[in-house]
């Protein structure tokens, strides 16, 4: 089945540490984005990739990375100078083939740094 | 893009049709009225989206009013799996130079409780 894979479901990271969640899709999607979802809140946009080698800052892009070295594979890393970074962290995808594609979202990665 | 105001929470009886109203009075003529929800601690999951036509596919209907400033999905015979956050989105299009348009802005959406 095509889909959206993110890994693992839970994570768990001292402070001060750096961590990477992985997202692929295998929905030959150009566009990949990375949400972060608090308690009881919407999602808020960190990065999206239109293409492969390039990517652009969301809404609240401070103290994450990311890379998009291939089409299927864009990982999120969450720095030591994320100041809040114990979250619900969600990868999506569309075509970007046009303004009209719909985003398709993947389980998530629920992370907690203590 | 414009922002979406919806009710924080409803209730609806199994069977029976869920409404749910999202108002949009700054939408744009260039941005589309999304609609998605969430089942608590999985990722959204998408349900329609339109223009200005009223849409239907397999899981609902979107009625969006003539001028544009509000719409409501139809669920038309709701199950308990459908108790879910749901999620009134409008979303400019902004291509890049590559093709494609940025991401959605979600608000808090509308709690919507199906009850036995």
């Amino acid at each position: 089945d095509g889909g959206i894979t993110q890994s693992p479901k839970y994570l768990f990271r001292k402070e001060g540490q750096n961590v990477t969640l992985s997202c692929e899709q295998n929905l030959n999607h150009d566009a990949m984005y990375w949400y972060r979802q608090d308690p009881g809140q919407g999602l808020r946009l960190i990065y999206y990739s239109q293409i492969v080698n390039d990517f652009q800052k969301g809404d609240i892009a401070e103290g994450y990375s990311v890379s998009r070295e291939k089409k299927e594979s864009f990982p999120l890393t969450v720095t030591s100078a994320q100041k809040n970074p114990t979250a619900f962290y969600l990868c999506a995808s569309s075509t970007g083939k046009n303004y009209n594609s719909p985003l398709h979202f993947g389980n998530g990665t629920r992370l907690t740094v203590t | 893009d414009a922002k979406t105001t919806q009710p924080p929470s409803m209730d609806c009886a199994e069977g029976r049709a869920a409404n749910l109203p999202c108002n949009h009075s700054t939408i744009s003529g260039n941005e589309y009225v999304y609609w998605y929800r969430q089942i608590h601690s999985q990722g959204p999951q998408y349900i329609i989206h339109g223009l200005k036509n009223n849409e239907t596919n397999e899981m609902a209907s979107l009625i969006i009013t003539e001028d544009r400033k509000s719409s409501t999905l139809i669920l038309p015979h709701a199950t308990l799996r459908d108790t879910a956050v749901y999620y009134c989105i409008v979303r400019v299009a902004v291509l890049y130079s590559g093709g494609g348009a940025d991401g959605l802005t979600f608000g808090k959406g509308t709690h919507l409780i199906i009850q036995p």
